[in-house]
Formats: structure tokens, sequence, C-alpha cells
């Protein structure tokens, strides 16, 4: 099974500021198959990015994506108000997907 | 429109049976994988399994083999998660959600349910 670890655990920044989140894999993630979900309170999660780099249906372009083998980055150009909330990874390269533990993004 | 539609909050005891369901519609059900995850209060996403309605094939997370099942009736598009004796444990939300392409094992998530929150409390 790989295991991701995301990192940090928690990020304050600012609306305006720019976010970096990471997410390393226990072992190469094949055909950069790394996917980003966004989940707001309450809410179900929604897929970002996916593919490592390719942002899914409506996503803003201040969201990318990059990074390839173990390790990954999700960069959030310009902070918005609407998008402090909770992010994971997900590798799918494998017969059993598995999710990384979660990023906060928090306002400072 | 894609749209997964999820049963509703469930509060049993421990040893009890459950079953919970996630009805789609809006696309060719038979032909995307579907699947479930975990969310446990305050944590993070936890991959349950997924089924192929074509044919019913289905794997499994480590975690949950053995301790789940998941099942589909093509009939009414409807997949599905049960419990045959649930633990305090299983407590959590469940989300049901497709793959984005049809026919295609190694591909995320793009549609989710809205969730059933399970509560397993003697």
């Amino acid at each position: 099974e790989i295991v991701l670890t995301q990192s940090p655990g928690t990020l304050s920044l600012s609306p305006g500021e720019r976010a970096t989140l990471s997410c390393r894999a226990s072992q190469t993630v094949y055909r950069m198959n790394l996917a980003w979900y966004q989940q707001k309170r309450g809410q179900a999660p929604r897929l970002l990015i996916y593919d490592a780099s390719i942002r899914a249906t409506d996503i803003p372009d201040r969201f990318s994506g990059s990074g390839s083998g173990t390790d990954f980055t999700l960069t959030i150009s310009r902070l918005e108000p609407e998008d402090f909330a909770l992010y994971f990874c997900q590798q799918y390269s494998t017969s059993r997907a598995t999710f990384g533990q979660g990023t906060r993004l928090e306002i400072k | 429109e894609v749209q997964l539609v999820q049963s509703g909050a469930e509060v049993k005891k421990p040893g009890e049976s459950l079953k919970i369901s996630c009805k789609t519609s809006g696309y060719d059900f038979t032909t995307y994988w579907i699947g479930w995850v975990r969310q446990m209060p305050g944590k993070g996403l936890e991959w349950v399994g997924i089924i192929y309605p074509g044919d019913s094939d289905a794997r499994y997370g480590p975690s949950f083999q053995g301790q789940v099942t998941i099942s589909a009736d093509r009939s009414i598009s409807t997949a599905y998660l049960q419990w045959s004796s649930l633990k305090a444990s299983d407590s959590a939300i469940y989300y049901c959600a497709r793959h984005n392409r049809g026919d295609a094992y190694n591909v995320p998530f793009d549609r989710w349910g809205q969730g059933t929150l399970v509560t397993v409390s003697s």
C-alpha cells in the first residue's frame, strides 16, 4: 500500500498570499496518478487536480499541481477567502487507492 | 446531470447489520467504477473500496476487506455498502463517489454523494 504524507498539517496564510501544499509518497506513483481534493466544512470533497497537473472541470487557474515520482505539490497562486478549507491528495496508480491525511488551510 | 444521492443518517447498536445506498442518475451506471470513502469524525479520507456495476467486480482497501461488502443493483442504478455486524469504530460519514472516466480503473473520483452519517452506539 502506498502511504501518502501531506505537509504541513496546518497552513496559516492570508488572502492574496501563495499557498504551497506537499504530498510525499512512500513509493513511486506511476503514470502521475495523483489527485488533489478540496473539502469544505460539511461538504463532500471536490476534485481539483488529477494526473498530478490537470485541472478538473470549472477549477480556477489559480490552482495548479506539479510533481512526479514520490513528490507532488498543490499551489494556490493567490488565495481567495473561499480557498480556506481541507486539502487531500490521493494516489490511484495501484489497485487500491489511498489518501493523504490532509492539510488544513486556515486564515491567518 | 450526473447525480449521486445517498440514503439518510443511521443510528445503530453494535452487532446490528446495516446497508446504505447511493442512487445514481445522469450517466450509464454499468460503465463507471463507483466507490465508497470513509471519513471518521474530524479525520481524513479513507478508501473503502470500489465496484464495477457492469460485472460486479469489487475491490477493497486492506482495512476494509472482510469487514464490509460493496454491491450494486444495475436495474435501479444504485450502489450499496453493507455491514453484517457493526462496531462502534464504524461510526463515520461514508461518501459514495464515481470515477471520472468510464471503463477506467486508475482514475480519480469526480462526482460525490452528499455523505451518509453512520453512528454506532450502545
